[in-house]
C-alpha cells in the first residue's frame, strides 16, 4: 500500500509570506497527526484528526498556524505570516483506529523562513 | 522541559560491540515505541510496549519497557554497520490524548566497520 505522502519535500520562503504544507495519509486511515521538530530540539505533537474533526490541537503553536482535514482525506497545514522560529520539519503521521499504537510517518517537509 | 529524556545523544561504536539506550520519565506512560529515522524520511515503527516489564525482541533487538512504565531501554546485541541511524522513543502520557506522542531527542547511532 501507499505510504503517507507530504509535499513539498522542502520550502524556502521568506519571512511574513504564507505557506501551506500538504499530507495524504495511508487510504482508509480515520487518524491523522501534525508533528514538527525543530532544529536541536524532540519531535512535538501538533494536532490530531479522527476523519475530518480535530481531535486535539493542543500542540499548535499559536494562531499562525491552520489546519485542514477536508473530507477526511488529505489535510493541509497553513502558516501565516510565517516567522523564523517556524523553521523545521513538518512530519505527518496517519494510523487505522486508537489501537493501533504506532503510526505511519511520511518523509516530512523540511520548512526553512528566512 | 522535556518529559522523555533519552540517552545517550551521540553514540559511536565498532561491529559486533553491544549498546544499550535508555529513555527515562517522570511521567507514566500507558503506552511507548521505539522508532528508527533515516536522514530524508520519517520515524518508521520498531516496537510498541504497552504492560509493565515488557520484554520484546526484534532479531537482535531487545526492549524493555520498565515496571512502573515511567522508561524503556533498548539494546542492541552485536551492532553492525546497518543498526546506523537515528533512535527515537516515544510514548503516551498517561491520561493525555490517545494521539498524542511525546518523543524523545533521539540516538545517532554510528556502527563503523
Amino acid at each position: 500500500e501507499a505510504g503517507v505522502t507530504q509535499f513539498p519535500s522542502h520550502s524556502v520562503i521568506e519571512k511574513g509570506q504564507t505557506v501551506t504544507l500538504r499530507c495524504d495519509p495511508i487510504s482508509g486511515h480515520d487518524n491523522l497527526y501534525w508533528y514538527r521538530r525543530v532544529m536541536g530540539k524532540e519531535i512535538k505533537f501538533l494536532l490530531h484528526f479522527v476523519k475530518e474533526s480535530k481531535q486535539d490541537e493542543s500542540g499548535m503553536p499559536n494562531n499562525r498556524f491552520l489546519a485542514e482535514r477536508t473530507g477526511g482525506t488529505y489535510s493541509t497545514l497553513k502558516v501565516q505570516p510565517a516567522e523564523l522560529e517556524d523553521s523545521g520539519v513538518y512530519f505527518c503521521a496517519s494510523s487505522q483506529d486508537r489501537l493501533n499504537y504506532g503510526y505511519t510517518f511520511g518523509s516530512g517537509t523540511r520548512l526553512t523562513v528566512v | 522541559t522535556q518529559l522523555l529524556e533519552q540517552s545517550p545523544q551521540f553514540l559511536s561504536i565498532q561491529e559486533g560491540e553491544n549498546l544499550t539506550v535508555y529513555c527515562n520519565s517522570s511521567s507514566v506512560f500507558s503506552s511507548l515505541q521505539w522508532y528508527r529515522q533515516e536522514p530524508g524520511e520519517g520515524p518508521v515503527l520498531l516496537v510498541t510496549v504497552v504492560t509493565g516489564g515488557e520484554v520484546k525482541k526484534l532479531k537482535r533487538l531487545t526492549f524493555q519497557f520498565g515496571d512502573a512504565r515511567k522508561d524503556s531501554s533498548l539494546h542492541i546485541t552485536a551492532a553492525q554497520p546497518g543498526d546506523t541511524g537515528l533512535y527515537l522513543c516515544a510514548g503516551r502520557i498517561m491520561g493525555t490524548s490517545y494521539g498524542k506522542l511525546t518523543f524523545g531527542q533521539g540516538t545517532i547511532l554510528t556502527v563503523h566497520p
